[in-house]
């Protein structure tokens, strides 16, 4: 079961800022929030991960309330490249392994148009 | 760093034959995870090595499936008896384990098709 929910699909266009929220309403303590990205016929791509406030790297930013219920991926000026299938996930830290068990959902599907 | 790498890209088989999938892991990654995926939904965890210890198994992954890891390398999942319900992209992953900021490293998958 999925513990993060974000919208289904969004269009935008060549140029503006995009910003995608994902909500996690059960997250726990050890949560991490990630990000990733996928395009067709190819396994999903690390974009960026946080624990709380904003986390800013070469391609996206990533903004966390304080009470970490949800989180929105920013992406600025997306370009047509940008079309990809973005996954919000959360992080459940598991035992001493430190065991991930990542629970992908059916992501948002961004259409960039020109 | 070459990327996690899967053989074959693709494999069709017909129902009812053995099929065996390939992952190489980044080298120095200890961490390896099978996920699945079909068209229109997320990757769907099948289960994940550290080392060459199979720590865990989803639900999902039948008696039908096994996955291995000799010497905590490359890493081979097999599908014995296929089903047409096999059909999917079957995606490895692997991360080297850094306290809590675990990424995981995707490769293309092999994209499996039963007849």
């Amino acid at each position: 079961l999925a513990k993060t929910t974000q919208p289904i699909s969004m269009d935008s266009y060549e140029g503006q800022e995009v910003n995608i929220t994902c909500s996690h309403n059960n997250i726990a303590t050890n949560d991490y929030i990630t990000w990733y990205q996928q395009f067709p016929s190819q396994g999903p791509r690390f974009i960026i991960q946080g624990y709380k406030t904003k986390v800013t790297n070469e391609v996206a930013s990533l903004f966390i309330p304080a009470d970490r219920k949800s989180s929105t991926l920013s992406l600025p000026r997306v370009s047509l490249s940008d079309t990809a299938v973005y996954y919000c996930l959360v992080g459940d830290i598991r035992g001493n392994t430190g065991f991930q068990k990542l629970v992908f959902g059916t992501g948002t599907r961004l259409l960039v148009s020109p | 760093d070459t990327g996690v790498s899967q053989n074959p890209r693709h494999k069709i088989t017909k129902r009812g034959q053995n099929v065996t999938f390939r992952c190489d892991p980044i080298s120095e990654h200890n961490r390896l995870y099978w996920y699945r995926q079909t068209l229109g939904q997320g990757p769907e965890f099948l289960t994940y090595f550290q080392n060459e210890a199979q720590l865990e198994k989803s639900r999902l992954l039948s008696d039908r499936f096994s996955a291995e890891r000799p010497k905590g390398s490359f890493s081979t999942l097999e599908i014995q008896r296929t089903e047409q319900g096999d059909s999917a992209m079957y995606l490895c992953a692997s991360s080297l384990s850094v306290a809590t900021n675990e990424k995981l490293f995707f490769g293309s998958g092999t994209q499996l098709s039963v007849l």
